[in-house]
């Protein structure tokens, strides 16, 4: 099974600045992932498709990119709504992966 | 809008079965398929399995691979679970989705979960 790996753990910024988060696939996959956003006690939430498309309703400060096996999550403005975990998963083939995760805290 | 409500869960013994429920509305249940994620507590998310729009076709992760199932009832709207021979790892809530199309494209919409715990 494909293994991503997510990094940093965590990232700790203030109001307004920039995060970039990094997702790396073990082989090719295309630009067969997505990204989700959790919040604490909630349900997770589609936020990107096809590693750039953003879902219906998310914010134009959520951007993707990448492919082949590296991929980034830039969140462009932070705001304190934005404090969450964020995982990347692909669906290259079967079974669908999970990478870890990035808890994203708002100073 | 989407709603999806999972049910069934709760304690069970190691070895024991327990099956989920997930019933969807607010959308046309039978034109998409539909996932199970869950997560362990404190953990991280878990692809489980996934069932293509018309049950046509399932896959699972390799973890769960022989001991569960996932089905649904177009007819009821609505999704199973089946978990045999349950492990103190199988322990987390447990969420049913939405496909965001028929054959397995992304998991966009999300129920609250259902926690099972798997303890003697």
């Amino acid at each position: 099974e494909i293994v991503l790996t997510q990094s940093p753990a965590t990232l700790s910024l203030s109001p307004g600045e920039r995060a970039t988060l990094s997702c790396r696939a073990s082989q090719s996959i295309n630009t067969n992932l997505a990204w989700y956003q959790q919040r604490p006690g909630q349900a997770p939430r589609f936020l990107i498709s096809d590693a750039s498309n953003r879902a219906t309703g998310i914010p134009v400060r959520f951007s993707g990119s990448g492919s082949g096996t590296d991929f980034t999550l830039t969140i462009s403005s932070l705001e304190a709504e934005d404090s969450a975990v964020y995982y990347c998963q692909h669906r290259n083939n079967w079974p669908w992966t999970f990478g870890q995760g990035t808890k994203v805290e708002i100073k | 809008q989407v709603q999806l409500v999972e049910s069934g869960g709760g304690v069970v013994q190691p070895g024991r079965s327990l099956r989920l429920s997930c019933a969807g509305s607010g959308f046309t249940f039978s034109s998409y398929g539909m996932h199970w994620v869950r997560q362990a507590p404190g953990k991280g998310l878990e692809w489980v399995a996934v069932t293509w729009y018309d049950g046509s076709n399932k896959y699972y992760a390799d973890s769960v691979k022989g001991r569960f199932t996932i089905s649904r009832d177009n007819s009821k709207n609505t999704l199973y679970l089946q978990m045999n021979t349950l492990r103190a790892e199988d322990t987390a809530v447990y969420f049913c989705a939405t496909d965001r199309g028929r054959f397995g494209d992304y998991v966009d919409n999300w129920g609250q979960g259902a926690l099972v715990t798997v303890s003697s």
